[in-house]
């Protein structure tokens, strides 16, 4: 299995603003994802973070407003940029690993 | 894309009740897993089962992967097991995650 940490857990920021969260395996695997998951909602994947490379965005989801780092196979990070109400989430990182997908506790975001 | 659906959408139970969580996907998959999220918005992973039957205590869950369907099964459930319930496949190197299903357990 994989044990994986975000930080911080949860953030209360203004209108306009960016924020970074840290995402830390403590392994190195091939597979890091970024999701949202919205208020009552299900789990919407962001992005493929792809180690030596760009980020591989999903439909809807853009790397001016998300982007993405992965300097290494056990670390990335999600910017949320120029943040507005609607980007009140929860964010998840996730690692792939041993045929099975593991989440860290996830980054609890209000925009006001 | 791989579309996922579970059912039923919300379910109440009374603690000791038994129940069963269906997650109904559009393709064959090679992989299927069952995640808990509790209140607090934990992602838990219960079972990867692609196929077959798995059982870990008091839960147990089925994939018939030529029916496209999997069952999760709670016994004996306790006001522990409330959350939401997931059910995820894989789409190329992805995964898609069905809408949940929310259990709420009274004691």
């Amino acid at each position: 299995s994989a044990v994986i940490s975000q930080k911080p857990s949860r953030d209360i920021c203004q209108r306009g603003t960016s924020l970074t969260i840290q995402c830390q395996v403590d392994s190195q695997v091939t597979m890091m994802f970024w999701y949202r998951q919205q208020p009552g909602q299900s789990l919407t994947l962001i992005a493929t973070a792809n180690q030596g490379s760009e980020a591989t965005y999903e439909s809807g989801f853009v790397i001016d407003k998300f982007p993405i780092s992965r300097p290494n196979l056990t670390f990335s990070t999600l910017t949320v940029s120029n943040m507005s109400p609607e980007d009140s989430s929860i964010y998840l990182c996730s690692a792939y690993t041993y045929n099975e997908q593991f989440f860290g506790p996830g980054t609890r975001l209000t925009v006001l | 894309g791989i579309q996922v659906e579970q059912s039923p959408p919300d379910l109440i139970l009374q603690e000791g009740a038994n129940s069963t969580l269906r997650c109904n996907f559009s393709d064959s998959v090679n992989n299927l897993q069952w995640f808990h999220q509790n209140p607090w918005g934990q992602l838990i992973n219960l079972f990867y089962i692609p196929s077959g039957t798995k059982q870990n205590g008091r839960l147990s869950a089925t994939t018939v992967a030529t029916e496209r369907y999997s069952l999760l099964y709670i016994s004996s459930s306790q006001t522990t097991d409330s959350g939401v319930y997931f059910c995820a496949a894989p789409y190329g190197q992805n995964f898609v995650f069905g809408p949940g299903t929310r259990l709420s357990v009274l004691p």
